[in-house]
């Protein structure tokens, strides 16, 4: 099973600034995903990032406001762009990889953003 | 669009008896998968039981069981002999592929176990 590192783990930022979060898998995979959890509620798809490819975007996301990157098999970056408080959530980043004999998510420990 | 409910914001359980969190889910698709995670506190999610829709028996993990009613498109979790440890969100998340991807999650259902 995957094992992922995502950093950093919380940030407070000043509106109008951007932060790179960075997620980090022990393991190849081929489709990484990002999620947000706002506050109280579950978690929406942002979108999905393929190695060597532009990010497919989830309705209501666009990559001037969350860009993405996918450099290689282990590894991607989301930065949220000028941030404003709306923005204050936390973000997950999540692989497919295959468990105990079935295919799975696997989620980092999330990045919990706070924009004052 | 497939859409998950969760009608239980928080549920609360006396330690060592059984809970049952609620989920509702509505899709036009005849094949997918159904899981429930668990996040606690340390933001961890943490993948709890699935069910694939094609199978009709029911899933269980150890303390953990679904109750799978396909037409009626619900999909319970039912914790028994419920430990402190169990105390966390409870996500329930549907997905049309097999994997993980694109999942589609509830609101979540906040347990509380009391000692």
């Amino acid at each position: 099973s995957a094992v992922i590192s995502q950093k950093p783990s919380r940030d407070i930022c000043q509106r109008g600034t951007s932060l790179t979060i960075q997620c980090q898998v022990d393991s190849q995979v081929t489709m990484m995903f990002w999620y947000r959890q706002q506050p109280g509620q579950s978690l929406t798809l942002i979108a999905t990032a393929n190695q060597g490819s532009e990010a497919t975007y989830e309705s209501g996301f666009v990559i001037d406001k969350f860009p993405i990157s996918r450099p290689n098999l282990t590894f991607s970056t989301l930065t949220v762009s000028n941030m404003s408080p709306e923005d204050s959530s936390i973000y997950l980043c999540s692989v497919e990889d295959t468990g105990q004999g079935d295919t799975e998510a696997f989620f980092g420990q999330g990045t919990r953003l706070t924009v004052v | 669009a497939q859409t998950v409910t969760q009608s239980q914001p928080e549920m609360s359980v006396q330690e060592a008896e059984t809970v049952t969190l609620s989920c509702t889910y509505d899709t036009s698709e005849s094949d997918y998968y159904l899981f429930w995670y668990k996040q606690p506190p340390s933001r961890q999610m943490i993948l709890v039981i699935r069910q694939e829709a094609y199978k009709q028996q029911n899933a269980t993990e150890n303390r953990f069981s679904v109750n799978f009613q396909k037409a009626a498109k619900s999909f319970s979790l039912k914790i028994s002999d419920s430990q402190l440890g169990d105390a966390a969100m409870y996500f329930c998340a549907y997905s049309s592929q097999g994997g993980s991807e694109k999942l589609v999650f509830g609101k979540g259902t906040k347990l509380t176990v009391n000692p």
